[in-house]
């Protein structure tokens, strides 16, 4: 079965510095699909980045970046520049396929200090 | 665009009520949703799929007949908690999956019901 782990359940960054989120995962399969999600204070879910396993390059959005490591089952979040609205829970996640379900890891919790 | 609204956002019922929760997609068809409960301070997980014009497939663990999956639209999902007791209060969120091909990957979320049993 696959599964998601983050094993930092909080972790802090001050205003404008760069923080790094980090996520591992176990699976069989070659093809997969992996998620950062933000759940901010009012609990709506919004997706940060994604990256597709089959992609080498790894996904940029803005701010945020991702170090994808196949091999090594390994997928963290980097946010540059952090900001206030940065603070949130964020939680990994796994997708097999396109009609897969998501594995969430246990999230971490981002505080931003002005 | 891309929206998925939840209703209720809060609802408080006595207990051995039933309570119906809709997930609707605003903007896009979903051929696939999601159902979530999430506890506080903890990850989501999924508690069934549910598929348009078809019976939800519920994950281990997840009573079927206490938590009632329908998806007759492609556009609305609803759950219903039946005879709820206070272990059901829980914070539900659902998600829909895009039926275009081009954006099939993603799924949106709605921003969750939370449900208090008294």
């Amino acid at each position: 079965a696959q599964t998601v782990t983050q094993s930092q359940p909080e972790m802090s960054v001050q205003e404008a510095e760069t923080v790094t989120l980090s996520c591992t995962y176990d699976t069989s399969e070659s093809d997969y699909y992996l998620f950062w999600y933000k759940q901010p204070p009012s609990r709506q879910m919004i997706l940060v980045i994604r990256q597709e396993a089959y992609k080498q390059q790894n996904a940029t959005e803005n701010r945020f970046s991702v170090n994808f490591q196949k091999a090594a089952k390994s997928f963290s979040l980097k946010i540059s520049d952090s900001q206030l609205g940065d603070a949130a829970m964020y939680f990994c996640a796994y997708r097999r396929d396109q009609g897969g379900k998501l594995i969430f890891g246990q999230g971490t919790e981002l505080s931003v200090k002005p | 665009g891309a929206v998925v609204s939840q209703h209720p956002s809060w609802v408080i019922c006595k207990s051995g009520t039933s309570v119906k929760i809709e997930c609707r997609s605003l903007d896009f068809q979903a051929t696939t949703m999601f159902w979530y409960r999430q506890f506080p301070k903890q990850s989501l997980m999924l508690m069934a799929t549910s598929n348009e014009g078809s019976k939800a497939t519920y994950e281990q663990g997840v009573e079927k007949d206490k938590f009632l999956i329908n998806h007759a639209s492609l556009t609305l999902s609803t759950l219903t908690v039946t005879s709820a007791h206070p272990e059901d209060s829980s914070f539900y969120i659902c998600s829909a999956k895009r039926t275009l091909q081009v954006l099939k990957n993603i799924q949106y979320f709605g921003a969750g019901t939370r449900l208090s049993v008294l």
